[in-house]
Parts: structure tokens; C-alpha cells; sequence
């Protein structure tokens, strides 16, 4: 089975901390995502990357960052984790960026800040 | 990318078929129609997805009306594995690529399975 794995299931972190959430795609997909999910508001782009090292910003961007130092991994670091950043966090990946092509996704990660 | 309007909330009986609807009604020529379910507490899962042909998986039917303004998809015989909320969404080169790569799930609808 192809797979997309997250690091954590779940998480609890202190407001002001660094939060690293990892996650792994075992299809050698060239696009990877990091979206995060909340009530009400469906999913929300963070970053994507296309290609090793390389990063466009999504929707909300603000207040995280994201590497891709290697093909199969892409990471999504929180600088300083306030409670706003209270979600599920999920990852994605693509073979190409065409319509026509799906999506994997990871398990996902329930961060909770306090 | 168009916008895709589901029912909230469905009803099934175990191993009976369910045929979950989906009203695209300003659908471009070029749109391809998406389907995800996602179960409880796990990240998305792609299902199936077509441009005007009906499809088959393994895991469901795509049927799509012949005007492209609705869909249907189809879980032959549903189990209790199946609850989930299932999302249709449309996806356009051009506005995919517009909207930054992002996928935009609605609200989908939510599929409860009875014993």
C-alpha cells in the first residue's frame, strides 16, 4: 500500500514552544502539502512544495514554515506555537499537479496548544 | 473552482447500495469531478474521480449526468466501514493552479451506516 505517514497522531505542546510535525510519502511524488483542518472552515492550504527545497506559501503561511531537504520528507515547523494553532494538521502528496490526479493524505496530527 | 452543493447528512442499512448525490450546476467543459471521504479522525482519502464518462473502482461508481450538472456516487453495498463524510469537489487546470495548488473541500456529506 502507498503511503503518506505523519510523525505524531497526536500532540500537546505549550504556547511559545518550536513544534516540528514530519511527514513521510513512500510513492516518490514530486508535490507535497502541508493543510491544516478546523470546524467550519474546511481545509486551509499552509504550504506546498513542488520539488526538494523548494516552497510556495498557501493560503496561511503565517507563523509556520515548512523544509524539504529530501525528496520523500517535508516538514512543517511552527515557530513559536500559540493556541490559534490548535488543529489537525494534514499532510498530502501528488505525483504531478495536474486535475486529474489524486491526492494522498496522511493520518493527521491533532495538535493542541495550552 | 465551481462550486458543488451536497446534502448535509445521508442514512444507509448496512450491505444496501448508496448513491450520494452531488449538484455542480456551473460546471466548466474542463472541470473534473473529484470525490474524498474522509473518515473519523483520519486525514482524506481519494475515492474516484471523472470528467463525463461514469467510472468504475474498486471502491465505488462515478455516475455522471450527460448535461455534467450532477453526479452520483455510487457504494454498491455499504458497510460500517463506510461512515464518513465524502467530499465532491471540482478541479479546473487553470483555477487549481490559481488557487495555489490548494485543495478546497466543502462541508461534503455525512454518510451514516446502520446495522
Amino acid at each position: 500500500d502507498v503511503k503518506v505517514t505523519q510523525s505524531s497522531r497526536y500532540l500537546v505542546k505549550r504556547t511559545g514552544e518550536k513544534v516540528f510535525l514530519e511527514c513521510v510519502q513512500d510513492m516518490d511524488h514530486e508535490n507535497m502539502f502541508w493543510y491544516r483542518q478546523d470546524p467550519g472552515l474546511g481545509l486551509r492550504l499552509i504550504y506546498f512544495s513542488y520539488d526538494v527545497k523548494m516552497k510556495e506559501k498557501g493560503d496561511i503561511p503565517e507563523g509556520y514554515s515548512v523544509s524539504r531537504e529530501k525528496k520523500e520528507r517535508f516538514s512543517l515547523i511552527l515557530e513559536s506555537a500559540s493556541t490559534n494553532q490548535t488543529s489537525m494538521y494534514l499532510c498530502a502528496s501528488t505525483r504531478s499537479l495536474r486535475v486529474n490526479t489524486e491526492a494522498f493524505f496522511g493520518q493527521g496530527t491533532r495538535l493542541t496548544v495550552v | 473552482d465551481a462550486k458543488t452543493t451536497q446534502p448535509n447528512s445521508m442514512e444507509s442499512n448496512e450491505e444496501e447500495p448508496v448513491h450520494l448525490p452531488c449538484n455542480h450546476s456551473t460546471i466548466s467543459g474542463t472541470d473534473y469531478i473529484h470525490w474524498y471521504r474522509q473518515l473519523p479522525s483520519q486525514g482524506p482519502e481519494y475515492v474516484i474521480h471523472g470528467l463525463t464518462s461514469n467510472v468504475n473502482n474498486r471502491m465505488a461508481s462515478l455516475a455522471i449526468a450527460e448535461d455534467r450538472k450532477s453526479s452520483t456516487l455510487i457504494l454498491h453495498r455499504a458497510t460500517l466501514r463506510d461512515a464518513a463524510v465524502y467530499y465532491c469537489i471540482l478541479r479546473d487546470e487553470s483555477a487549481w493552479a490559481n488557487s495555489g495548488y490548494a485543495l478546497n473541500f466543502g462541508k461534503g456529506t455525512s454518510l451514516l451506516v446502520t446495522p
